[in-house]
């Protein structure tokens, strides 16, 4: 079956840095993409990655490792409005979205 | 603002009712989705439309009835549900969804309640 895994929750200091990790088996890959869901609001896509590296964007980057089916978010320069829910998705063979259950983030001053 | 809307954001319906959530989409995409998202769960599909057209229905049960008029509008019709329907109802819109760098949108959501 098709899984992504990322921790349910993690907790890190405003002006830190934090890397939020997210792993998949799927059939076949498309790329990768990062939301971020703030309690009660829509998911606003963040970031997508095909190819193998590094993409930065501003205060986030997002990696991917193809060959260990790996990804990371990393956020820098933590802000309280950053507490939110980061969610990994995978397009599969057939263009289908996999997601994983996304991963709460607490941000403390 | 994300260009997708969502109406009612709030809903709470007995078993008996029949309701209807509202999507539109103010971004020219040709796809729409809903999804059902329940805590601590990942997001599930439960239907796609691609040019108005039905692509996707994920083994949804039949109170659950989806609507598309147009490219622009989606409606999820409620009937007779079930208290574990209870979730957060989200829609979503995107360009081509053949694409692998296709990128969904989503509206705010629907919280759902099912007494």
């Amino acid at each position: 079956g098709q899984n992504i895994d990322q921790p349910t929750e993690m907790t890190a200091t405003e002006g830190a840095i934090v890397q939020i990790n997210c792993t998949y088996q799927t059939s076949g890959f498309n790329g990768l993409f990062w939301y971020q869901q703030h309690a009660g609001e829509a998911p606003t896509f963040l970031s997508y990655n095909v190819l193998d590296g590094l993409e930065e964007k501003g205060r986030f980057s997002s990696f991917l490792s193809r060959s260990k089916g790996y990804s990371y978010l990393l956020l820098k320069e933590l802000q309280m409005k950053d507490s939110a829910s980061y969610l990994c998705a995978v397009r599969d063979s057939n263009y289908q979205l996999i997601w994983g259950a996304g991963t709460k983030l607490i941000i403390k001053p | 603002e994300t260009g997708v809307t969502q109406t009612p954001r709030h809903l709470v319906m007995g078993m008996t009712n029949k309701k209807s959530l509202k999507c539109e989409q103010h971004l020219g995409h040709n796809a729409m989705y809903w999804y059902k998202q329940s805590a601590k769960k990942p997001l599930e599909l439960m239907f796609v439309y691609n040019f108005k057209e039905q692509t996707e229905n994920n083994s949804v049960p039949s109170r659950f009835s989806p609507e598309c008029p147009n490219s622009s509008h989606l409606f999820l019709h409620l009937h007779t549900l079930q208290p574990e329907d209870s979730a957060l109802y989200l829609c979503a819109s995107s360009q081509d969804p053949g694409s692998g760098t296709d990128t969904q949108y989503f509206g705010p959501g629907t919280r759902l309640t099912v007494l």
